[in-house]
C-alpha cells in the first residue's frame, strides 16, 4: 500500500475550512485514496474515499490531483468537535487499512 | 444497526495474568479486523479475519496473543501472561468486503492497563 506523507499539525479557526494536505506520490493505479479521523478516547472513524475523481459527501470533500499523487481532505466550515487525528491511507480494495500518524488538527473559536 | 461493539471498554489487570476481549461486528459484515494503539500513534494491524477464517497476522501478535472468530459472527481476542508492554487501546473494526465505499466501522475500543 502507498506511503503517505501529512503534517504533523494544523490549525483552524471556527467556521472556517479546514483544508488538510497529503502527499501519497508512490500511489498504485489501483489504490484509493481514504481518509479517516480520530477524536480522543474513540475509535477512527470513516470520511471519505476517492480513486480519481473528486468526491463530496456529508461530512468532507477530497480533491484529488490529477497526477494522483496528492489530495487535500476540505472541511467546509469547521467545527470544534472537528478537533482530531485525521489520517491518509491509500489501500488497494480489499487490503487492509495500515496507518500513519496522522495530522492533528485543532480548531479554535 | 448497532455498530460495532467492544468488551469491556476498560481492563486493568496484573502482569501475567491472561486477558479476554469481546468484539461483535456489524451483523452484516464478513470482515472483521483488531488493531492496537499506543499513545500517540496510529492505530497498529494486528490480524483480521473474513468470516471464520483467520486470513492475515501481523507479526506484531506475538504467540501469547491469539484471536478466534469461531462462527463469523462475534470474536475474541485473548493476551496469555499480560505483560507491561501490552497496554494499549485494543480496536476492532468491521467492513463489507464486496462494498469498498463503506469503508470501515470501528468500535469503541477496550483499554487494556497491566500492573
Amino acid at each position: 500500500d502507498a506511503k503517505t506523507t501529512q503534517p504533523p499539525s494544523m490549525d483552524c479557526a471556527e467556521g472556517r475550512a479546514a483544508n488538510l494536505p497529503c502527499n501519497h506520490s508512490t500511489i498504485s493505479g489501483n489504490e484509493y485514496v481514504y481518509w479517516y479521523r480520530q477524536i480522543h478516547s474513540q475509535g477512527p472513524q470513516y470520511i471519505i474515499h476517492g480513486l480519481k475523481n473528486n468526491e463530496t459527501n456529508e461530512m468532507a470533500s477530497l480533491i484529488i490531483t490529477e497526477d494522483r499523487k496528492s489530495s487535500t481532505l476540505i472541511l467546509p466550515h469547521a467545527t470544534l468537535r472537528d478537533t482530531a487525528v485525521y489520517y491518509c491511507i491509500g489501500m488497494a480494495y480489499g487490503n487492509k487499512l495500515v496507518f500513519g500518524a496522522g495530522t492533528i488538527l485543532r480548531v479554535k473559536s | 444497526d448497532t455498530g460495532v461493539s467492544q468488551n469491556p471498554r476498560h481492563k486493568i489487570t496484573k502482569r501475567g495474568q491472561n486477558v479476554t476481549f469481546r468484539c461483535d461486528p456489524i451483523s452484516e459484515h464478513n470482515r472483521l479486523y483488531w488493531y492496537r494503539q499506543t499513545l500517540g500513534q496510529g492505530p497498529e494491524f494486528l490480524t483480521y479475519f473474513q468470516n471464520e477464517a483467520q486470513l492475515e497476522k501481523s507479526r506484531l501478535l506475538s504467540d501469547r496473543f491469539s484471536a478466534e472468530r469461531p462462527k463469523g459472527s462475534f470474536s475474541t481476542l485473548e493476551i496469555q501472561r499480560t505483560e507491561q508492554g501490552d497496554s494499549a487501546m485494543y480496536l476492532c473494526a468491521s467492513s463489507p468486503w464486496d462494498r469498498p465505499n463503506y469503508g470501515y466501522t470501528f468500535g469503541s475500543g477496550t483499554r487494556l492497563t497491566v500492573v
